[in-house]
This record gives structure tokens, C-alpha cells and sequence, in this order.
């Protein structure tokens, strides 16, 4: 089984929709939890940590399932320029406060007008 | 914001050549960098961790004599891959760990490498 699981899509959705994107991750011990955005032949940036609690930052929420080892990824009302790679992110230094982070291949979005 | 350069931004080199690539950290200290690499549709892969002072440590799998890393100032590291072939070629990026940041790391903007 692969750390860090993302369908890869792509997923093609009109403008104003919601999508949900979802991650599993294979290590129990994973503490840190991030969703990337990656544009083409960019470099990825952070779009939102990601709580137990769960989590919103205007269009997006994003929530965790420690049981499950599952997080996801909700983008409401979708905008053209909200089209992307996004990437799921769990962080490897399992206890620690650094470490390398293990990316997802990354979940392929693409909004049309 | 915590910046982070890499240079170049792309290299097209001939095979059997050594490139060099540097990411700095622009306004924060960085005691940690990291080194990944991607290929076309491929996740990040982490190649190396690079502490300033000390030896890099590589992941399984990757070559320390054909990657080479150095970090000799808490604003600078370097990758150089030695003696580059076609399979080398692939997007590296890098990325840093402010100290005043609870895991969050910045990325530079990647170095696209393609070797002839």
C-alpha cells in the first residue's frame, strides 16, 4: 500500500460546483496533515493544514479522520482559477516537529466555464 | 512571508556534464533544507535532507556521490548532480523549514532539468 492514496482524476467541473477530493494514508503514527496546490510546472504551495477538528478557510474545508486515516478536501462554488493538481501532504518525522513530507501524486482539477 | 529562491530556474545540459543547483532561503534562517524531485506525473519524491553543517542524509535509493549536497550557511544549499544522463532529468525543487514554523515548509520554485 502506497503512504499517501489520492484519486488521480481528472476531475472536470463547471464553474460554481463543489468537489470533494479525498486521501488515505498508510501510517497510523502520521501526526501532520497538509493540502498542496500545485499549478503546472510550479512548485507546490500550501493551501491549508488540515485538524481533527476540521477545518475552513473561505471556499475550502478540509477534514481528517485519524480512525479512518482518511483526509479530504471540499471546494465550494469553484472558480476557473481553482484549477490545479492538488496535493495531499502527511508529514514523515512521525513525532517530530520537522521532517520530509510524503506527497500524494496529487488529485488533477480542471474548472470550465 | 518566508521566500525561497532556486537557481536556475531551468538547465539543459549534455550528458556526462555536472549541474549545480542552489535554493536559498530570502529572508529566514533555514537550518533544514530539503531536495525533491519529480517527474512528469509523478509525486515529489524526497531525495535528501540537508542540514547546514552537516552531512545530507539521502533517502533509500538515492545516490549521495552522484547527488551532491551542500549546506554551508543556514541561507544556502546546493544540489549537484554529477555527471548527469537523460534519466536524470526531471523537475527538482527544494524547500525550507523556518524555525519559527511548526512543520511548514516553503518551496522554491523549481529547477527543470532536461539532459541531452
Amino acid at each position: 500500500r502506497k503512504e499517501v492514496e489520492q484519486d488521480p482524476g481528472p476531475f472536470n467541473v463547471p464553474e460554481g460546483a463543489t468537489v470533494a477530493f479525498n486521501c488515505t494514508y498508510s501510517n497510523s503514527a502520521s501526526q501532520s496533515f497538509f493540502w498542496y496546490r500545485q499549478d503546472c510546472r510550479k512548485e507546490p504551495k500550501l493551501l491549508m493544514s488540515v485538524y481533527s477538528s476540521g477545518n475552513e478557510d473561505g471556499r475550502f474545508t478540509a477534514q481528517l479522520n485519524r480512525a479512518s486515516q482518511y483526509i479530504s478536501l471540499l471546494i465550494r462554488d469553484s472558480k476557473l482559477s481553482d484549477s490545479a493538481t492538488y496535493l495531499c501532504v502527511v508529514n514523515g518525522n512521525y513525532g517530530g516537529s520537522q521532517g520530509n513530507l510524503i506527497f500524494g501524486k496529487g488529485t488533477k482539477l480542471s474548472v470550465k466555464p | 512571508g518566508a521566500v525561497v529562491s532556486q537557481h536556475p530556474s531551468w538547465v539543459i545540459c549534455k550528458s556526462g556534464t555536472s549541474v549545480k543547483i542552489e535554493c536559498r532561503s530570502l529572508d529566514f534562517q533555514a537550518t533544514t533544507m530539503f531536495w525533491y524531485r519529480q517527474f512528469p506525473k509523478q509525486s515529489l519524491m524526497l531525495m535528501a535532507t540537508s542540514n547546514e553543517g552537516s552531512k545530507a542524509t539521502y533517502e533509500q535509493g538515492v545516490e549521495k556521490d552522484k547527488f551532491l549536497i551542500n549546506h554551508a550557511s543556514l541561507t544556502l544549499s546546493t544540489l549537484t548532480v554529477t555527471s548527469a544522463h537523460p534519466e536524470d532529468s526531471s523537475f527538482y525543487i527544494c524547500s525550507a523549514h523556518p524555525a519559527r514554523t511548526y512543520n511548514e515548509q516553503f518551496f522554491g520554485p523549481g529547477t527543470r532539468l532536461t539532459v541531452l
